[in-house]
């Protein structure tokens, strides 16, 4: 059964920094895709970021690209989002997703609260 | 970036009645090396991650109820849900994967009237 983990999450302060983990199991890992999701409050489903399975190309989401970083370790089937200068704006449940074109397989989510 | 437009944003329909939501794209998603539209739709209920029911714009995912179906092409794609159960009650998204960066519908919030 193909299983996504993510945690990390918790209340930060605005221009604070978290990084998110997602495990993964039931499946090679290092044979899929992997991205990050957020689920905004009020607003809907947002892609975040993408990362080839071999770890070699990223892609980011305009509103995150130079502060985010995503990263994998194939060795211990496991994604990261590095999360730096957050906002009030960055609040949001954040989900790890696998695709095979689509996002075939989803995590269980991680919340993120940005406040003072 | 492709902007993804839903309708309506919510939607109240009796139980036993037919639900549709539609979903535009702001520029064509097919996908030329199979010809498929590059589209899916998810249904989300609260304190859940969304879950797969369609995929290639027509396409059911394994294990969804056969009232729920997918249509169309191009820039214009529909979702019916047929004879609607109380289980059904959601936020339904679409989503191209043609391009990044990848783009959702804004969601709309399926209720029973």
């Amino acid at each position: 059964e193909v299983q996504l983990v993510e945690s990390g999450g918790g209340l930060v302060q605005p221009g604070g920094s978290l990084r998110l983990s997602c495990a993964a199991s039931g499946f090679t890992f290092s044979g899929y895709r992997m991205h990050w999701v957020r689920l905004v409050p009020g607003k809907g489903l947002v892609w975040l970021s993408r990362i080839s399975s071999d770890e070699t190309t990223t892609d980011y989401a305009d509103s995150v690209r130079g502060r985010f970083t995503i990263s994998r370790d194939n060795a211990k089937n496991t994604l990261y989002l590095q999360m730096n200068s957050l906002t009030a704006e960055d609040t949001a449940v954040y989900y790890c997703a696998r695709s095979n074109y689509y996002f075939d397989s989803w995590g269980q989510g991680t919340v993120v609260t940005v406040s003072s | 970036d492709i902007v993804m437009t839903q309708s309506p944003d919510s939607l109240a329909v009796s139980l036993g009645e037919r639900a549709t939501i539609n979903c535009r794209s702001s520029q064509s998603v097919l996908n030329r090396s199979n010809n498929k539209d590059s589209l899916v739709w998810y249904q989300q209920k609260p304190g859940r991650p969304p879950k797969v029911l369609i995929y290639w714009a027509s396409t059911r995912e394994s294990g969804v109820p056969d009232r729920f179906s997918g249509s169309g092409s191009g820039t214009d794609f529909t979702l019916t849900i047929n004879s609607l159960q109380a289980e059904d009650v959601a936020v339904y998204y679409c989503q191209q994967y043609s391009t990044t960066p990848i783009t959702f519908g804004q969601g709309t919030r399926l209720e029973i009237k």
